[in-house]
């Protein structure tokens, strides 16, 4: 079936550095729509980013992502980090023939001055 | 942006009682969704809910729960009985359609089950 992985559980970085979060995927439909959620502690997930355009740059509030169809690939990006981006980033796939989206595991990142 | 609402925010309940958790889905949403969250760990996919019927749901959805959203008033995930492992954090969702739909979450209902 469908799945998502982030292989990073944790990313701990320093304030400016650049913010790169891998998310996969699998699934037979050849038209996959992935999303990127952020979750800030006892807070609901918030759509950061999402996108079903092959080989197109998606941003919003200083994020991007860039569908790759070939490697089955979504990661977020960003250029510079924030103290307040800490937070827990979800990458996620939706399933269109089960009206499901399905999350990965979860990164958590961790922004220090 | 559009708002979901949960109610309560935190339940604490006995074992093998019933718990109710309450919806209020964005007004012009026809999709509703569960996930469940334990704490420290991914959002899982409960069960999702259209035109007052289960479409999917996961194997986490027991025979213990159910759903239903009477004449448009809360959509509600039930419970019953509940049992220890039900304690998580309920995620409740709603969206326009499921094609390049976007979900939106409430702030989740915390069940602690004592």
């Amino acid at each position: 079936g469908d799945s998502v992985t982030q292989t990073e559980g944790l990313v701990t970085l320093t304030e400016g550095l650049p913010v790169m979060l891998n998310c996969t995927y699998q699934t037979i439909y050849s038209n996959p729509f992935l999303f990127w959620y952020v979750q800030h502690l006892n807070e609901s997930p918030r759509l950061l980013l999402k996108s079903f355009t092959d080989n197109k740059r998606t941003e919003h509030q200083g994020f991007h992502a860039t569908l790759h169809k070939s490697s089955s690939s979504f990661h977020l990006q960003k250029s510079s980090a924030q103290l307040s981006d800490s937070a827990l980033y979800y990458c996620a796939l939706m399933n269109y023939n089960q009206g499901k989206l399905i999350f990965g595991q979860g990164t958590k990142l961790s922004i220090k001055p | 942006g559009p708002k979901v609402l949960q109610i309560p925010s935190h339940q604490i309940i006995d074992m093998g009682q019933m718990v109710t958790l309450n919806c209020d889905p964005v007004s012009n949403h026809l999709y509703f969704y569960w996930y469940k969250q334990i704490l420290g760990q991914q959002m899982e996919f409960l069960v999702n809910f259209y035109n007052g019927k289960v479409m999917e749901k996961s194997k986490l959805f027991k025979d213990q729960f159910s759903v239903e959203r009477p004449d448009g008033s809360y959509f509600t995930l039930k419970i019953q009985p509940t049992a220890l492992e039900d304690s998580a954090v309920y995620f409740c969702a709603s969206s326009r359609g499921t094609d390049q739909n976007t979900l939106y979450f409430g702030a989740g209902t915390r069940l602690s089950v004592l």
